[in-house]
């Protein structure tokens, strides 16, 4: 089955400085992988997906991703951070196969400071 | 375009009372429905799909129930609810493929007294 870690529960950085929140892996098959961001008390908002292709994909809000197939990572990133960035980030992996549910990471609660 | 509905947006609700959380999806037709909830604002809990009318697949053995009574509704439902049922509960849906994401309602915040 598949399965997606996001080791960090929390990333601080600074207002300006680029960001990355980290995404690994885990799918018997080629993978679907997908960023979402969750405000308080809202739901999942659809960030990016890598499907196929280029394995840098860009989304919305000026985030983009790295799919890394040796290293099996997705990690998100941003060259410059927003202090309304901040927000609770989740890493999801659905396999090529066809499974009906997604697999969701724990979260990673970005805190963007001025 | 497709919207997702979901209501209410707060709950509060007595131990031993039945609840009935409501989902419907517009602009579209067969989509995956998905229930999950999320405690403390962290990680997310699948707790029921279903790919067609009729058909709900459980997750997670608890005391909670979904129905799926027409193409593009989606019920969560407790007979008596429990302290522990208290969450941040999230419909979802999806074109039927692995290769779309999903689009989530709103959610609803469940307090149980």
């Amino acid at each position: 089955a598949q399965s997606v870690a996001q080791p960090e529960d929390q990333v601080n950085v600074a207002e300006g400085n680029p960001l990355t929140v980290k995404c690994t892996y885990s799918v018997s098959g080629n993978p679907y992988l997908f960023w979402y961001v969750q405000y308080p008390n809202r739901g999942l908002q659809f960030l990016l997906k890598y499907i196929t292709g280029d394995n840098l994909v860009k989304g919305s809000y000026g985030f983009e991703a790295e799919f890394n197939k040796s290293q099996t990572s997705f990690h998100l990133k941003k060259p410059s951070a927003l202090v309304s960035d901040s927000a609770l980030y989740f890493c999801a992996v659905r396999d090529i196969r066809g499974y009906n549910d997604m697999r969701f990471g724990a979260g990673t609660r970005l805190t963007v400071k001025p | 375009s497709q919207t997702i509905h979901q209501w209410p947006a707060t709950l509060v609700q007595p131990v031993g009372s039945p609840l009935s959380l409501e989902c419907t999806v517009e602009g579209t037709s067969n989509p995956n429905l998905y229930w999950y909830r999320q405690a403390a604002g962290r990680g997310l809990q699948l707790l029921f799909y279903s790919v067609g009318i009729g058909q709900i697949s459980s997750e997670v053995p608890q005391n909670l129930s979904a129905s799926r009574p027409q193409d593009r509704q989606f019920i969560l439902s407790s007979k008596k609810l429990l302290l522990s049922d208290s969450g941040f509960y999230l419909c979802a849906w999806s074109f039927q493929g692995p290769n779309y994401g999903y689009t989530f309602g709103s959610g609803t915040r469940l307090t149980v007294v």
